[in-house]
């Protein structure tokens, strides 16, 4: 049962360097999520996807970009990293928008 | 503006006693909420949920209460035990458009 699977675990970037998480989800849900948890702040929404070729704006979208490349894989990217975007980023999946989410493990990101 | 709010960063119990986690939210029309833990370093998962319809649920050592005039809600651990050490997350979908977003977390500590 892998359920949320996220790659890479950490990641360290310089100002300005781009990268992709990939994240994909075995339970045929229809909905994906994208947070950040920071330090006393809690998990703010990125980037909402509530079915395959759909996407929405969370709290916090600004620096990133997202793609729901099918039903299983939502990805999420940064084009030009700043420090601001040194965070815990965690990828969820739910088969609708009002139940539960099932997280990944995060990705733990550095932005020098 | 924060619709979820989690007013205690930290709490402290002693192991076998009562712990009660606290969130307030301020969209009348949230109609179901969600109770997540965390530990570090993995992703947070499921705890307990309650809908609106109802303002008690329960499940083992948990218990979700549902105060919709006051627009609060607690959850209570009782006994609590040391693997409760973790972050509680209130959660709620927001407008009914599938975007489900957190407080800030409560971080509880089971003393021996």
């Amino acid at each position: 049962n892998a359920g949320v699977t996220q790659t890479p675990k950490f990641q360290v970037l310089k100002t300005g360097q781009s990268m992709t998480l990939q994240c994909a989800q075995d339970m045929n849900h229809n909905s994906m999520y994208w947070y950040r948890q920071d330090p006393g702040m809690g998990l703010r929404l990125i980037y909402y996807s509530a079915s395959e070729g759909t996407t929405d704006k969370g709290e916090v979208p600004n620096g990133y970009n997202v793609s729901r490349l099918n039903k299983r894989e939502f990805s999420l990217r940064l084009e030009s990293a700043a420090p601001s975007q040194t965070s815990v980023y965690f990828c969820a999946s739910t088969p609708s928008g009002n139940e539960k989410l099932f997280f990944g493990s995060g990705t733990q990101l550095s932005v020098l | 503006d924060q619709q979820v709010k989690q007013n205690s960063p930290s709490l402290s119990v002693q192991e076998g006693r009562i712990s009660i986690l606290n969130c307030d939210y301020t969209n009348s029309m949230f109609d179901y909420f969600l109770w997540y833990k965390k530990y570090p370093a993995e992703g947070p998962t499921f705890l307990i949920s309650i809908s609106s319809i109802k303002d008690k649920n329960e499940d083992g050592r948990f218990t979700v209460f549902l105060n919709k005039s006051a627009k609060h809600l607690s959850l209570h651990i009782v006994p609590s035990q040391p693997g409760d050490s973790a972050v509680y997350f209130c959660a709620a979908p927001r407008n009914r458009d599938d975007k489900i977003i957190f407080g800030k977390g409560t971080r509880l500590h089971i003393l021996p």
